[in-house]
């Protein structure tokens, strides 16, 4: 079975601070998603990496940063939280490009 | 990819099938059907994939209409925790987009 596991399920963190959020996957997939779901609109990619060292903006990649140092793991990083940033934060894995993606459990993150 | 059109919700008796519909009508020779479900606080789950011949995995079984502008996704024996919203996504296999696009999705009730 596919497992992608993430850091934390539950976050608080002070507007301002900078936050990390890992996700690793233990089937030497390729590609690497960072999602975030609000209420109403739905799953937005920020950004995905189809290897290591290798990423590409999504969507929403303002306020954010990556790192994929090791194939496994790909890092979300919140440079200076914003209140706006309150979310679910989903990470995702897939084999190849357009292949069905396997996701971590979420991040809900609350920034105050 | 394609657009598609699912029930807003469904109700199933648990240990009875659920039949979970899907129109796709636009869809092209390319794309295949892909069913995901995300229950509550919880990341998404892949289900079930197919282009045109119907599949059947542990999960779930996938019909896809010869014409292919409809699919329908069943759970031969409903449990309370299939509980969740289910989407169903039309896009095309190991092609360039990367991203999952989410419609409204089905919330499918399991009644005990």
């Amino acid at each position: 079975d596919v497992k992608v596991t993430q850091s934390s399920r539950y976050l608080v963190k002070r507007t301002g601070e900078k936050v990390f959020l890992e996700c690793v996957q233990d089937m030497d997939h390729e590609n690497m998603f960072w999602y975030r779901q609000d209420p109403g609109l739905g799953l937005r990619l920020i950004y995905f990496s189809y290897d290591v060292k290798m990423k590409e903006k999504g969507d929403i990649p303002e306020g954010y940063s990556v790192s994929r140092e090791k194939k496994e793991r790909f890092s979300l990083i919140l440079e200076s939280a914003s209140t706006n940033q309150t979310s679910m934060y989903l990470c995702a894995s897939s084999w190849g490009r357009g292949d069905e993606q396997y996701f971590g459990p979420g991040t809900r993150l609350t920034v105050t | 990819d394609a657009k598609t059109t699912q029930p807003t919700s469904m109700d199933c008796a648990e240990g009875r099938a659920a039949n979970l519909p899907c129109n796709h009508s636009t869809i092209s020779g390319n794309e295949y059907v892909y069913w995901y479900r995300q229950i509550h606080s919880q990341g998404p789950q892949y289900i079930i994939h197919g282009l045109k011949n119907n599949e059947t995995n542990e999960m779930a079984s996938l019909i896809i209409t010869e014409d292919r502008k409809s699919s329908t996704l069943i759970l031969p024996h409903a449990t309370l925790r299939d509980t969740a919203v289910y989407y169903c996504i039309v896009r095309v296999a190991r092609g360039a987009t990367n991203k999952l696009i989410f419609g409204t999705g089905t919330l499918l009730a399991v009644q005990p």
